[in-house]
């Protein structure tokens, strides 16, 4: 594909509910990031990946939040016991790995908890 | 820890006049720059960035911005506006090395008709 993709697009969940989002890095990066954008907010760093080890989830705000990236391509986020304050726009991101290398974003995902 | 302070939550000018988004920030080391561009419902475009060399960068769509160290600012300009430039505008930071960005709150450029 030409760029990062994200799936699905929108997801609305009950709260409590569990849910998982779908990153696919363009073909090579070997970097790939989670953001979480709040209505209003700039993008905040949740986890970052370097080919399948998570290198830093320092940005993760509980333990209800959960990544993976098992073959070093797709990432999954995932978001357990969903509350009101995780709606928000899921970004994505990926880039080469090198220092000066754009990260190249996709569409995200816009998660709403009722 | 790095930061960026974006002054100005929403910016309005008139089509054709000078576009000027104000971007500081905070860095306990030389930082890469970065502005980046959100039309409604998509992801972010990179406009342009400053890495090292010259301090005077040129992006995409006529803008362009000035890496002043003194002033530890990023300021976006362009010199006229066009209706199509109405988006959310974002300045981020990171460190030299492939680590995760730092952005600002973000700018809403508005262009009036």
């Amino acid at each position: 594909g030409a760029g990062v993709s994200q799936s699905p697009r929108y997801k609305v969940a009950k709260r409590g509910q569990d849910v998982a989002l779908r990153c696919d890095p363009i073909s090579g990066h070997v970097s790939l990031f989670w953001y979480q954008q709040a209505l209003g907010q700039g993008p905040e760093f949740l986890t970052y990946f370097q080919n399948e080890a998570q290198l830093d989830k320092s940005g993760l705000p509980s333990d209800r939040f959960f990544a993976e990236r098992p073959e070093g391509s797709v990432s999954t986020l995932k978001i357990q016991r969903t509350q009101q304050e995780d709606s928000a726009v899921y970004l994505c991101a990926s880039s080469l790995g090198l220092s000066h290398n754009e990260q190249f974003f996709g569409p995200g995902t816009r998660l709403t908890v009722l | 820890a790095q930061s960026v302070t974006q002054l100005g939550s929403h910016v309005s000018v008139s089509e054709g006049a000078l576009v000027l988004l104000r971007c500081n920030y905070s860095s306990s080391v030389p930082p890469y720059l970065f502005w980046y561009v959100q039309y409604p419902n998509q992801g972010l475009q990179l406009l342009l960035k400053y890495t090292t060399g010259a301090t005077l960068v040129k992006g995409i769509n006529g803008f362009e911005a000035e890496f002043k160290k003194s002033e530890t600012s990023f300021h976006l300009t362009k010199p006229s506006a066009h209706m199509s430039d109405a988006a959310e505008y974002f300045c981020a930071v990171r460190d030299s090395g492939n680590t995760p960005l730092v952005f600002g709150k973000g700018t809403r450029l508005s262009v009036i008709a």
